[in-house]
């Protein structure tokens, strides 16, 4: 079993939907939670950062991770076609949280 | 504000050779850890400087080695290079005891 689990996908959506990204990880040690975004051709760039348990929200996007399930979501509210790219989960613990774990991502599609 | 710079954009090597990758860290930036992204796949933690040293390291055998110089850039070396080293190699910029990577657009190294 692989440590960050992720469906790869493709997902494609119409523009305007809500998409819901998913993550499951077997690591219970897992503190620190992210969400990076990677363009085709580009090197991933951070979205949002969360620690622990709980919801927080950025404009349209929103992370809830539950640690008690050992699952992290993001979504995206009125998708756009520049939303279009690979969504990777990763997770770190406190002893070295730089030492960042990365899901296989998830390709999405916002079609116009 | 530069981000973080990566050269060669491009690499084609031959099985057996070795080849040394380059990043400028972002401005401000003195922690650089290096990752290894294999098509479809999430980027893997190869290694982290900071201070001139290596701190964390991955899965990843003897044959990957780095360095950092006093002005924070690094360098990734991959020796007796085999055909499963082709993949994107990113490096990602940090400061020292903060969270949050920034990632470079990254080297594609093609081994033959």
């Amino acid at each position: 079993q692989k440590e960050v689990e992720q469906d790869p996908g493709p997902l494609s959506v119409p523009e305007g939907a809500i998409v819901s990204l998913n993550c499951t990880y077997s690591n219970s040690a897992f503190q620190y939670f992210m969400w990076y975004r990677q363009y085709s051709r580009k090197g991933p760039e951070l979205l949002m950062y969360t620690y622990s348990s709980g919801n927080k929200e950025d404009g349209r996007f929103t992370a809830q991770v539950d640690k008690s399930s050992k699952y992290i979501s993001l979504f995206i509210r009125d998708s756009q076609p520049s939303d279009s790219a690979t969504y990777l989960c990763a997770m770190s613990d406190e002893t070295s949280y730089d030492k960042v774990i990365f899901g296989p991502g998830t390709s999405l599609s916002v079609i116009p | 504000d530069a981000g973080v710079t990566q050269s060669p954009t491009h690499l084609i090597k031959t099985r057996g050779q070795q080849v040394t990758l380059r990043c400028s860290p972002k401005s401000g930036h003195d922690t650089v850890s290096w990752y290894q992204q294999a098509l479809g796949q999430g980027p893997q933690f190869i290694f982290q400087y900071y201070e001139e040293e290596e701190r964390q390291r991955g899965n990843f055998p003897d044959r990957f080695s780095g360095h950092q110089f006093p002005n924070y850039s690094s360098e990734l070396n991959v020796n007796a290079l085999l055909l499963g080293d082709s993949a994107l190699y990113l490096c990602a910029s940090s400061l020292w005891g903060a969270s949050g990577y920034t990632f470079g657009s990254g080297t594609r190294l093609t081994v033959v």
